[in-house]
């Protein structure tokens, strides 16, 4: 069965800080791997997008990484800021047919505290 | 280039009504999908459309219908509405002809509200 986790499920920090949110998946077969960002009540806003062979991608201060062979991968923020506070989504696409198929975590809820 | 676009924001309904909820992809996307987001969850794929037709669909029941139209925009349909159709819903657009792109961008969502 095609799975995304993801942990923490929620965690609080303080400003300036960092932190590393997990993705563990079991989608076969593999296409890519994505992190949104979610304000509340809002649409999901793309961070990164790694294929198979690409095993780390940054967006200024969000670094993600992928294992392809532990199907792992990680999300580093780097000197956190107010405005990070958001859900944090991990999605896992197989291509099937001549499309994809998108399959969510429940995400990661980031709070960062002044 | 105005992003994926949705409307309306915001609804409330009541249980039995029946609602229509709107998108229009991001200019230069072909293929529509729509997903339901409870509070506090992960978005659910409900159905995605490509060349006016439904090409996949999630556990959703048939109360839940959509279309696309020639210019790509699509609508979502949802017949006796449930208290626990209370949800956020989103449609993504990514382009299909050609080659799958990667690129997958999400509308604002449309709160619903079932009383």
């Amino acid at each position: 069965k095609n799975q995304v986790e993801q942990s923490p499920q929620s965690l609080i920090i303080l400003e300036g800080k960092n932190c590393t949110l997990q993705c563990n998946y079991t989608v076969s077969p593999f296409s890519n791997l994505r992190w949104y960002k979610q304000d509340t009540g809002r649409g999901p806003v793309s961070l990164t997008i790694m294929t198979f062979s690409e095993n780390t991608k940054s967006n200024g201060r969000y670094t993600a990484t992928l294992d392809a062979d532990t199907k792992q991968s990680s999300l580093h923020i780097t000197a956190s800021q107010l405005s990070d506070s958001a859900s944090y989504i991990c999605v896992v696409s197989a291509r099937s047919s001549g499309t994809y198929k998108y399959i969510f975590g429940t995400g990661t809820r980031l709070k960062v505290l002044a | 280039d105005a992003g994926v676009t949705q409307s309306p924001t915001h609804l409330i309904k009541t249980r039995g009504q029946q609602v229509t909820l709107r998108c229009s992809p991001k200019s230069g996307h072909d293929t529509v999908s729509w997903y339901q987001q409870a509070l506090g969850q992960g978005p659910q794929f409900i159905f995605q459309y490509y060349e006016e037709e439904e090409r996949q669909r999630g556990n959703f029941p048939d109360r839940f219908s959509g279309h696309q139209f020639p210019n790509y925009s699509s609508e979502l349909n949802v017949n006796a509405l449930l208290l626990g159709d209370s949800a956020l819903y989103l449609c993504a657009s990514t382009k299909t002809s050609g080659g799958p792109s990667l690129d997958q961008y999400f509308g604002p969502g449309t709160r619903l509200l079932v009383l």
